[in-house]
């Protein structure tokens, strides 16, 4: 597609279990980015993909999240045992970088942790 | 770390008014983005700066980069319903070769017909 796609739209699922989410970015495009925005809130960047270069996974908030990002292009995020507190939109955003690093993003995935 | 304060947070306006919102910082950016957030949709890009001083526009939005490069600010000239959302201002930081984005909170706009 011609954007950035993000399944599911929406994910429902109880706490303690583990939730994966996936984003696939534009095409050609290098680097790519996971953020949280809860509800009424900004963006809380999480972790940033570029190339074959190490992950930055500084905004991780604790070490049930994860991500990876196969062949430079999909990217899953992983939340596992999920709690209460991760009820928030993921939004993910792919740029092409060295170019005018503006950030395209995707529609978000609505998790809900009952 | 890198912040961006971002104001207003919320503006109430009536149909056909202009609006303004700022962001601020502490730290120098080299690329000022605007984006606006429909309501269960990702955050759109409505504007790119990328010089100081820089002013563009973009049909009724017009936007600017401080000078200093440590500010920016975004009008809409004659307001409609459609433009109702959330505004997020965000620098971009080059460092090493790894791009990142700093966000601010966001404005919340709501048009009254």
């Amino acid at each position: 597609g011609a954007g950035v796609s993000q399944s599911p739209s929406n994910k429902v699922t109880e706490k303690g279990k583990d939730v994966e989410l996936r984003c696939d970015p534009i095409s050609g495009h290098t680097a790519l980015y996971w953020y949280r925005q809860s509800l009424g809130q900004g963006l809380e960047f999480l972790i940033y993909f570029q190339g074959n270069s190490a992950p930055d996974k500084s905004g991780l908030p604790s070490d049930r999240f994860s991500a990876e990002r196969t062949g430079g292009s999909v990217s899953t995020l992983t939340i596992q045992r999920t709690q209460q507190e991760d009820s928030a939109v993921y939004l993910c955003a792919s740029s092409l970088v060295g170019g005018p690093g503006t950030q395209y993003f995707g529609p978000g995935t609505r998790l809900t942790v009952l | 770390g890198q912040q961006l304060n971002q104001s207003p947070q919320s503006m109430f306006i009536q149909e056909g008014e202009d609006v303004s919102m700022n962001c601020t910082s502490s730290s120098i950016f080299n690329t000022w983005l605007w984006y606006k957030q429909d309501p269960g949709e990702g955050p759109v890009l409505l504007i790119a700066l990328y010089k100081a001083g820089e002013l563009t526009s973009n049909g009724r939005l017009t936007a600017q980069f401080g000078i200093t490069r440590k500010d920016s600010f975004l009008n809409i000239s004659a307001s409609i319903p459609s433009d109702v959302g959330i505004y997020f201002c965000a620098g971009r930081v080059t460092q090493g070769g790894s791009e990142k984005l700093v966000f601010g909170k966001g404005t919340k706009l709501t048009v009254n017909p």
